[in-house]
């Protein structure tokens, strides 16, 4: 069965300075996979998405990832975080098995301070 | 384009008490799923309808939660009776089904329920 991990619960950046969120996942065949985007009180957004070819991704808000086979690693990154970008993230991955499916990792928590 | 509807947004009920959490997905959206989120976890799917049939219920505890599809359109998730471990959000997500059975479709998550069991 597919699995995510998400290894870390709470990441703090400052704002303007980088952020990579972690996002490794289990699954024998080539995987799809997302970046979701959770606000407060708010239900999940799709930042990018990853089916095949090119292994960088762009996604809204100026978020990119980056699809490593040899290391099952798909990473969030944005070069300068705004306070806005305080959000929990979620990384998920897709499976088709005569239906598609979404398996969520359990999130890492962003914040940034001033 | 109107994203997913739920309602109510939020509900403090007591424990052994009954709940029902109501969806209205995007319009044309064949499939339509209940997720799970309890706090500090990712969503777990409870169930995944494709028009008016069930797809996956595997992870839905059958003796206490149903839900139904009526015509392909609207949902309802029950809950009867409900425990204290039923406390969560409860999303209601829905997709349009056209990467076909070979892709995985974009979810599209409405704003969720969030269920206080006392």
């Amino acid at each position: 069965a597919q699995s995510v991990t998400q290894p870390d619960i709470h990441i703090t950046v400052s704002e303007g300075a980088s952020l990579e969120l972690r996002c490794n996942y289990s699954y024998g065949a080539t995987p799809y996979l997302f970046w979701y985007v959770q606000s407060p009180g708010q239900g999940l957004q799709l930042l990018l998405k990853y089916f095949s070819g090119d292994t960088l991704v762009q996604g809204i808000k100026g978020f990119e990832a980056e699809f490593k086979r040899s290391q099952s690693s798909f990473n969030l990154r944005k070069p300068s975080v705004h306070w806005s970008d305080a959000a929990e993230y979620f990384c998920a991955v897709g499976v088709v098995s005569g239906y598609s499916t979404l398996t969520f990792g359990k999130g890492t928590m962003l914040l940034v301070s001033p | 384009e109107a994203g997913v509807a739920q309602s109510p947004r939020y509900k403090i009920i007591e424990k052994r008490q009954s709940v029902a959490f109501w969806c209205n997905p995007i319009s044309g959206h064949a499939t339509l799923y209940w997720y799970q989120q309890i706090l500090g976890q990712g969503p777990k799917l409870l169930i995944q309808f494709q028009n008016n049939g069930v797809v996956d219920d595997s992870q839905l505890p059958k003796d206490r939660f149903s839900a139904e599809r009526l015509k392909g359109v609207d949902s309802t998730l029950k809950i009867q009776p409900a425990k204290l471990e039923d406390s969560a959000v409860y999303l209601c997500a829905s997709s349009n089904g056209t990467s076909g059975r070979g892709g995985v479709d974009e979810q599209f998550f409405g704003p969720g329920t969030r269920l206080t069991v006392l």
